[in-house]
């Protein structure tokens, strides 16, 4: 079945640093893939759609140039969090696939800004 | 907003069959239903799908009702690693519909 891989599955950093989320499908090609934020017991939230070869689309609410999404090829998405702070601690998960396949998630970031 | 409802949560006793139900009263003709389950701190697993005809895999049966509004997810013999949030889920297959939108979910918990 399809494998979404997400790296690093956790991450401590200071605050104003920046961290960056790796997301890659390993046995399939994903023209599409989801970023979602996860606060403790609270549901996934859609952050932002990413499509391979153009912008990614943010949802409503979420800061574009503080989650910068990269899609450059058709089984990676980066997702960088820019001048992190205590607030943008979260755990952070992708989701890949195609209309086809369907869609799955990876493990996850647990990200902690210090 | 998400487009279905869920109870909060539910038990049931190993071994037994658990039965999740979910209203997605406003589904539209292209909209599938999915089910995905999250362990805590894992990220969702996908569960079961379908359009309109009951659908059955090796984890579960998905029920959908003749004019699908509503739905249940049946896991037939809850083992206490079924211990998690159920999510129901509809969603287009191409189109603005098509993302997967999380609404908060069920809690199952399996007791011993």
């Amino acid at each position: 079945g399809a494998v979404v891989s997400q790296h690093p599955s956790w991450v401590i950093c200071k605050s104003g640093t920046s961290v960056k989320i790796e997301c890659r499908s390993l046995d399939f090609q994903a023209t599409t893939m989801f970023w979602y934020r996860q606060f403790p017991k609270q549901s996934l939230m859609l952050m932002a759609t990413s499509n391979e070869g153009s912008k990614a689309t943010y949802e409503q609410g979420v800061e574009k140039d503080k989650f910068l999404i990269n899609h450059a090829s058709l089984t990676l998405s980066t997702l960088t969090v820019t001048s992190a702070h205590p607030e943008d601690s979260s755990f952070y998960i992708c989701s890949a696939g195609t209309v086809v396949t369907g869609y799955t998630f990876g493990s996850g970031t647990r990200l902690t800004v210090v | 907003d998400a487009k279905t409802t869920q109870p909060t949560s539910m038990d049931c006793a190993e071994g037994r069959a658990a039965n999740l139900p979910c209203n997605h009263s406003t589904i539209s003709g292209n909209e599938y239903v999915y089910w995905y389950r999250q362990i805590h701190s894992q990220g969702p697993q996908y569960i079961i799908h379908g359009l309109k005809n009951n659908e059955t895999n090796e984890m579960a049966s998905l029920i959908i009702t003749e004019d699908r509004k509503s739905s249940t997810l049946i896991l037939p013999h809850a083992t206490l690693r079924d211990t998690a949030v159920y999510y129901c889920i509809v969603r287009a297959p191409t189109g603005a519909n098509s993302k997967l939108t999380f609404g908060k979910g069920i809690t199952l918990s399996v007791r011993p």
